[in-house]
């Protein structure tokens, strides 16, 4: 069974930094990519970025380029996603997906880590 | 950018209902790679249609996927208690490579 586990909720204080990771099983974890989705309190789903975990190259949205790190440890199977200085805007839940290559569509879905970041 | 533009922003109907969503895109979009997905409170979201028009795994044939170019819809034929969530479309394309709907929210009436 196909699985993505992300780590759980967190909860900040701005400028901290923070990585939170996704786990995934059931599969051949680097024939896939993984990629990463924000959901704000009450919105809805925006792209930040994807690797490739065959060789790591990374792609990110251009919002969120420069203000956040996806990386990976393959020998794990495990996607991170990291804030070297959170700020309350990043107050969200954040999810991982695998990708499929053919139709490019996400098609395992993880369950999601709420971020909260609050003086 | 390609934007996606879906409408109406909540649809209230009752169980046993057909339902209608829309998704406009600004630019044209390659069929191929369009997709609906559905959000429950609480819960990530799940693949609904892909390549426009295919069911995903496990999806009940109630739900359909039509559309071409700019214009794409999900048909829902007769709603069931459990359809009731919010549902996004999403598109794969230039940079950004992927974007998203802002949602339908499907309500009981």
């Amino acid at each position: 069974e196909v699985q993505l586990v992300q780590s759980g909720a967190e909860v900040k204080k701005p400028g901290e930094s923070l990585r939170i990771s996704c786990q995934g099983s059931g599969y051949s974890f680097t024939n896939f990519w993984i990629i990463w989705v924000r959901q704000m309190p009450g919105k809805g789903l925006e792209w930040l970025g994807r690797i490739d975990l065959r060789d790591s190259y990374i792609n990110y949205s251009p919002s969120f380029q420069g203000h956040v790190t996806i990386s990976s440890d393959t020998s794990i199977s495990t996607a991170y996603l990291q804030w070297s200085s959170l700020k309350a805007s990043d107050t969200a839940i954040y999810y991982c997906a695998r990708r499929e290559r053919t139709y490019e569509t996400f098609d395992y879905w993880g369950q999601g880590t709420l971020v909260t970041v609050s003086s | 950018e390609i934007v996606l533009t879906q409408s109406p922003g909540t649809l209230s109907l009752s169980p046993g209902e057909r339902a209608t969503l829309s998704c406009r895109a600004s630019q044209s979009v390659t069929s191929s790679y369009f997709a609906w997905y559905q959000q429950k409170p609480g819960q990530a979201p799940r693949l609904l249609i892909y390549a426009a028009s295919s069911r995903a795994t496990g999806i009940p044939d109630r739900f359909s996927g039509s559309g071409s170019g700019t214009d794409f819809t999900l048909t829902i034929s007769r709603l069931e208690l459990e359809d009731f969530a919010v549902y996004y479309c999403q598109q794969y394309g230039s940079t950004p490579m992927y974007t998203f709907g802002q949602g339908t929210k499907l309500e009981i009436k």
